[in-house]
């Protein structure tokens, strides 16, 4: 298995000031990708964070609003820019472990943001 | 990736088996079946997957229908923890040594009661 460490655990967020969501795995992967969960919703994919290259984003999600870095195999960082309350939700990190080969994504326990 | 139906929840009795359906009917050749469960508060947890055979692992059983078109997660004896929301998602090999993405549906809120 895998321990990811999200920072922060959850923070409260005043509108329009941005927040940087970190990722640490303690383990080599091969992917990380962010998700975000809105209240009562499922899981949602916004990018696939890419070592040492621009982050793959999914359709509705773009750089200017949610850049991503990913310096090294075992770290990542989400912000969130510019943030409105329609951006309260749980982001999550998720992870592929390098050489377990089954295709299974360890999740880390989420940053929980409240933006008023 | 194919798209899932799953029914937006069941209940189930402590101790019995829970039996959760899902629909996959444009699955392709090379997609596989993944179940994740995610309890409140919490990321989400792998279960378990397959291709075409039926898999067992020390959490729950998947069957999968000889067409591959529907399966079933069955949890052999439920207790109060497994209440959660279960994902049903069906992914293709990314190819390489990735998987990729996994894409999440609505799942089934499964309540498990005394």
């Amino acid at each position: 298995s895998a321990v990811i460490s999200q920072k922060p655990s959850r923070d409260i967020c005043q509108r329009g000031t941005s927040l940087t969501i970190q990722c640490q795995v303690d383990s080599q992967v091969t992917m990380m990708f962010w998700y975000r969960q809105q209240p009562g919703q499922s899981l949602t994919l916004i990018a696939t964070a890419n070592q040492g290259s621009e982050a793959t984003y999914e359709s509705g999600f773009v750089i200017d609003k949610f850049p991503i870095s990913r310096p090294n195999l075992t770290f990542s960082t989400l912000t969130v820019s510019n943030m409105s309350p329609e951006d309260s939700s749980i982001y999550l990190c998720s992870v592929e472990i390098a050489g377990k080969n089954t295709g299974e994504l360890f999740f880390g326990e989420g940053s929980r943001l409240t933006v008023l | 990736d194919a798209k899932t139906t799953q029914p937006p929840s069941m209940d189930c009795a402590e101790g019995r088996a829970a039996n959760l359906p899902c629909n996959h009917s444009t699955i392709s050749g090379n997609e596989y079946v993944y179940w994740y469960r995610q309890i409140h508060s919490q990321g989400p947890q792998y279960i378990i997957h397959g291709l075409k055979n039926n898999e067992t692992n020390e959490m729950a059983s998947l069957i999968i229908t000889e067409d591959r078109k529907s399966s079933t997660l069955i949890l052999p004896h439920a207790t109060l923890r497994d209440t959660a929301v279960y994902y049903c998602i069906v992914r293709g090999n990314a190819g390489g040594t990735s998987y990729g993405k996994l894409t999440f549906g609505q799942g089934t809120i499964l309540t498990v009661h005394p």
